[in-house]
Order: C-alpha cells, then sequence, then structure tokens
C-alpha cells in the first residue's frame, strides 16, 4: 500500500511569491494534517481537514490556506512568501478523525 | 490550551545503556499522548500512543511509555538501545474525542536528539 505522497519535495522561491504543495493520502484515508517545521518553532500544526471540510485550524496567519478535494488529496497554499516560511512542510493522513496518523516525507520549502 | 514540554533537547547515551526520554503536558481537558520519531530527511513515524486504559504503553522497536496523570507526564523509555535509534523524538498531545478534539490535531513538544554512541 502506498504511503503519504508530498509534491514536490523541494521548492525555492523568492520573497512575495506564492506556493502550492500537494498530498496524496494513503488510499482510502479521508482525513488530512498539516505541520509546519522549523528549527526554531519546532513542529506546529496548520490545518485539519475531513472529508473536504476545514476542521481545525492552527495560529497562523491568513497567507496560509489550504483545501481538500473529493478524493481526500490535498493541497496548501501560501502567498506573499516571507523568508521566515522556509521550513518543511508535513502532510499526514488518516482514516478518520480518531485514527493513527501518518505521515509523508514533507516538502522543504526554501524562500529566499 | 494545550502545551507540552520535552525536559531534554539532547541526550547521549552509549549503546545497549538504557535511556529515558521525558514529556511534560499541561492540559484542562482529556488528551491523547503520543510519541514519534523522525530520522533525518524524513517525516515523521508513530513509536506508541496513549488513547485510554492501561498507562503503560508498549510501541515498536522496543520503546514504552507510561501515562502518569498525576504527574502529567509520559516520559519514554528502553532498556537498551542501539545505533540505529539515534534520531529525533517528539512527544504530542491531542485533545481526546470526548471534547472535540481528533487524532490530526496534534501539539508537538521541541524534540529531544537522542544520540546512541558505540
Amino acid at each position: 500500500k502506498a504511503g503519504v505522497t508530498q509534491t514536490p519535495r523541494y521548492l525555492i522561491k523568492t520573497r512575495g511569491q506564492q506556493v502550492t504543495l500537494s498530498c496524496s493520502p494513503i488510499s482510502g484515508h479521508r482525513s488530512v494534517s498539516w505541520y509546519q517545521q522549523t528549527p526554531g518553532q519546532g513542529l506546529q500544526f496548520l490545518f485539519e481537514y475531513f472529508s473536504e471540510t476545514q476542521r481545525n485550524k492552527g495560529n497562523f496567519p491568513g497567507r496560509f490556506s489550504g483545501r481538500q478535494f473529493s478524493n481526500s488529496r490535498s493541497e496548501m497554499n501560501v502567498s506573499t512568501l516571507e523568508l521566515g516560511d522556509s521550513a518543511l512542510y508535513l502532510c499526514a493522513s488518516s482514516l478518520g478523525l480518531d485514527n493513527e496518523q501518518f505521515f509523508g516525507p514533507g516538502t522543504r520549502l526554501t524562500v529566499l | 490550551a494545550q502545551s507540552v514540554t520535552q525536559l531534554d533537547s539532547q541526550v547521549p547515551v552509549f549503546e545497549e545503556a538504557p535511556v529515558e526520554l521525558r514529556c511534560n503536558y499541561s492540559s484542562s481537558v482529556s488528551v491523547y499522548l503520543f510519541w514519534y520519531v523522525q530520522y533525518p530527511n524524513q517525516g515523521l513515524q508513530l513509536l506508541l500512543k496513549y488513547l485510554s486504559g492501561s498507562t503503560l504503553v508498549k510501541g515498536i522497536n522496543g520503546f514504552e511509555a507510561e501515562f502518569n496523570k498525576s504527574q502529567t507526564s509520559f516520559h519514554l523509555r528502553k532498556p537498551s538501545v542501539h545505533i540505529s535509534d539515534t534520531a529525533e523524538y517528539f512527544c504530542a498531545v491531542s485533545v481526546s474525542m470526548n471534547y472535540g478534539g481528533s487524532q490530526g490535531n496534534l501539539i508537538f513538544g521541541k524534540g529531544t536528539k537522542l544520540s546512541v554512541k558505540p
């Protein structure tokens, strides 16, 4: 069974640009969560989606947005990139809200 | 609000020695507790979790943790470590489903880097 897939794996952008990251969950999983990992702030929760609905959102500015499609695939978008957005963005999927999460390998975003 | 404190940022230990990675949490409601491991340039892998029931939880790779409600702790232990256990370990909490939470909204500690030396 394929694991959680995140594309692209690496991305370099410049300040002011926007970026879209993609996450394909494990087949049959309906819940997707996103996390940001930086050396300074550690792992921080961004969003949680279940059946195309955003269920929870972390404490991030409105420049960070996401969505989930009917096939459970999810995207997150960051607009007007700042240097501080450089991070590893991790996606995790689970069967449902009360099930174990499985993490993808992450997308490493570098903002220059 | 929930928070997690991992008391040690780095733990060096010799191979075959026991290890304990400490984790304390704070929450006003019932929580789920987790330990994850992250190897370099990889995502997170679940080691073990406490949802309810027995306070001693056994996980993969010989790790175990004990939930102590009175001390609000969830320390991770392994009786004998291997070189391959060198990684970063994260403790995490989430609000239980009984309080409208889920396993998909995790609050993480800052991580503990375990370094196993030969």
